[in-house]
């Protein structure tokens, strides 16, 4: 079966530690993206990548950091810098930049205390 | 991107039809209207892309007017399961993929 899979389903780190989110697609998409989802609100947009070794910075980028070394993976890492990092975080992937038909991951919910 | 205005909740029962209204005044030539819906702690699932007049799909119908300032999600024959968040989306190919979800509609379905 293809889609996106992201892992853990739920994470708990203390303060001040670095924390990475997994996230991989066997879509063979070109595009991937990030987003942090609050409490009745909501998507926004952390960062995306369009290709392979590129990627740019979306809307609260501040405090995130990600790497594309690979097409089929895309991990975000939560820095300490985060100044609250508690949230639901989606991955999506779409076959090129700029499709509006994204397919979403089931999600990661990181709590921070 | 165009900003888009939808009500933030909505009721129904089992077995009705339900319309959801999004607003987009400033809807750019090139923009495309995309639905979606997402269920708690679920990511988002795509439900329906329109430019204008109609679309229909398994799930869902899109109904813009010629003016394309706003747009209508149909649901026939809702059931329990289409309880959910609908977000509606406006934009074109040359934003990069960059989707801007605004609060969406909550839908409950009661029996």
């Amino acid at each position: 079966d293809g889609g996106i899979t992201q892992s853990p389903k739920y994470l708990f780190r203390k303060e001040g530690q670095n924390v990475t989110l997994s996230c991989e697609q066997n879509l063979n998409h070109d595009a991937m993206y990030w987003y942090r989802q609050d409490p009745g609100q909501g998507l926004r947009l952390i960062y995306y990548s369009q290709i392979v070794n590129d990627f740019q910075k979306g809307d609260i980028a501040e405090g995130y950091s990600v790497s594309r070394e690979k097409k089929e993976s895309f991990p975000l890492t939560v820095t300490s810098a985060q100044k609250n990092p508690t949230a639901f975080y989606l991955c999506a992937s779409s076959i090129v930049a700029g499709e509006y038909e994204q397919y979403f991951g089931p999600g990661t919910r990181l709590t921070v205390t | 991107l165009a900003k888009t205005t939808q009500p933030i909740s909505m009721d129904s029962y089992e077995g009705q039809e339900v319309n959801i209204t999004c607003s987009h005044n400033n809807i750019a030539t090139n923009d495309y209207i995309t639905w979606y819906q997402q269920f708690p702690s679920q990511g988002p699932r795509f439900i329906i892309q329109g430019y204008k007049t109609k679309v229909t799909n398994e799930v869902a119908s899109l109904f813009i007017p010629a003016d394309r300032k706003s747009s209508t999600l149909s649901l026939p024959r809702v059931s329990l399961s289409d309880t959910a968040v609908y977000y509606c989306l406006v934009g074109g190919d040359n934003q990069g993929g960059k989707l801007i979800f605004g609060q969406g509609t909550e839908l409950s379905v009661k029996p």
